[in-house]
């Protein structure tokens, strides 16, 4: 697509439940980052992906949070037993290898509040 | 460690520039970033410096690196009261794995 899309825009849950955040990258960017944006912050990094792998999920907060890319372009990030904390905005982004992975494309986010 | 800081707020009259700074820690940080965020928008990348630069212009954007201090600045002329938004400094560090580390943002308010 033109852009990277976030679905849905906007989630309200209940402490304790599950929720799923997706990501639809730029086509043709092997590169997909999740980072997650509270109030007041700046964007804090989670997990990075090179094609299907995980090359780094040091950013990931808890064994709560998890995020997968099973065939290198749509990512899903998954969040048990939520709580009041995790309520933020949950940005993707994408970018290309080599010389153009430095510029990294920015969705709109998922606003995530947690009731 | 990686850590990227900027000042909180900056307010200024329209029409005179806007100076947004910003320190970062990580030596080994290949580019650094200026991005924008207007309320309720995602992040829109302004500019982009190499860390082997230590100037770039780009229309009313004037980004300023000195490496030795790990400072950055961003510069914006003749600022309009479209330029009222959230400023994200941040810094890329690469070498086995890629990510950006951004700082707490600058909200910059523009008055007339």
């Amino acid at each position: 697509g033109a852009g990277v899309s976030q679905t849905p825009s906007n989630k309200v849950t209940e402490k304790g439940k599950y929720v799923e955040l997706r990501c639809d990258p730029i086509s043709g960017h092997t590169a997909l980052y999740w980072y997650r944006q509270s109030l007041g912050q700046g964007p804090e990094f989670l997990i990075y992906f090179q094609g299907t792998g995980a090359a780094d999920d040091s950013g990931l907060p808890n064994d709560r949070f998890f995020a997968v890319r099973p065939e290198g372009s749509v990512s899903t990030l998954k969040i048990q037993r939520t709580e009041r904390g995790d309520s933020a905005v949950y940005l993707c982004a994408s970018s290309k290898t080599g010389s153009q992975a430095n510029v990294l494309t920015f969705g709109a986010g998922s606003r995530l509040t947690v009731l | 460690g990686e850590d990227v800081e900027q000042s909180l707020f900056l307010s200024v009259r329209e029409g005179d520039s806007s100076v947004i700074n910003c320190t970062y820690t990580d030596s080994s940080s290949t580019y650094l970033y200026w991005y924008k965020q207007e309320p309720g928008a995602g992040l829109q990348l302004l500019t982009y410096i190499f860390s082997n630069m230590d100037m770039k212009q780009d229309q009313r954007l004037t980004v300023l690196l000195n490496k030795k201090d790990k400072h950055l600045s961003l510069r914006i002329a003749d600022t309009q009261t479209g330029d009222s938004a959230i400023y994200f400094c941040a810094e890329f560090v690469s070498g086995g794995y890629n990510k950006l580390i951004f700082g707490a943002g600058t909200r910059l308010a523009v008055h007339p």
